[in-house]
């Protein structure tokens, strides 16, 4: 079991581009989460979707997308990518919606914007 | 104002010594979950464990323990006898409803731990 998977590893990105980090889970868990970490900031919440087709905007959800067709996937969409969206993004899910539950964490994709 | 404070922004110790990271946190919940969560230097985060609001056991777990005391609104992880293998960043984080009317988990900003030999 491979819980949950996050596509690239790392990316470095020219300014205005688009791009999709991807997130797969098989936990058939019905949450999943999209965090930035920026140093001395810690973890902030971007999106997040409590359950297949619906999603919900976090603490900074600015310039990011997200779509949840199905229960496994849960991509996060830059329209155009800026330089302050340099980051690590971590994928996470939990088996029920909303914060109460343990979230389990992917490996992160670590973003560079130029 | 800050949800989770974690104060202790990097920690130096040797091996075999214990260590107390510190996590105070802000709500005006009566029902809310607390977190630890550990990033090694490779980078994922690892869960340590969930406490909720109305279990004020402390908890151990091999070295680990965790002290819940809700009069200070503190949760503070306690690593004994050290070792190398311990050093990562260390993360608390509280899930509340809060006024939004759903639940989001809120991270302290981590502390560091760098354990030497």
């Amino acid at each position: 079991i491979a819980g949950i998977t996050q596509a690239p590893t790392s990316q470095i990105l020219a300014a205005g581009r688009r791009m999709t980090l991807r997130c797969t889970q098989d936990m058939r868990h019905n949450a999943m989460y999209w965090y930035r970490q920026d140093l001395g900031l810690g973890l902030r919440l971007i999106h997040y979707s409590n359950t297949a087709g619906t999603t919900g905007k976090g603490e900074v959800p600015d310039g990011y997308s997200v779509s949840r067709a199905n229960t496994d996937d849960f991509p996060l969409t830059l329209a155009s990518a800026v330089p302050s969206q340099t980051s690590v993004y971590f994928c996470a899910s939990s088996d029920s919606p909303g914060g109460f539950d343990t979230q389990y964490f992917g490996p992160g994709t670590r973003l560079t914007v130029l | 104002a800050q949800k989770v404070t974690q104060a202790q922004t990097e920690i130096s110790v040797v091996e075999k010594e214990d260590v107390t990271l510190d996590c105070v946190y802000e709500t005006r919940d009566t029902t809310y979950y607390l977190f630890w969560y550990k990033q090694p230097p490779s980078g994922e985060l690892v869960f340590l464990i969930r406490r909720n609001s109305f279990d004020e056991q402390n908890e151990i777990s091999g070295r680990y323990s965790w002290n819940f005391q809700k009069s200070t609104s503190s949760f503070n992880f306690t690593i004994t006898a050290s070792q190398v293998v311990d050093s990562a960043v260390y993360f608390c984080a509280l899930s509340e409803t809060g006024d939004s009317g759903y639940s989001t988990l809120t991270f302290g900003k981590g502390t560091m731990l760098l354990v030497s030999p």
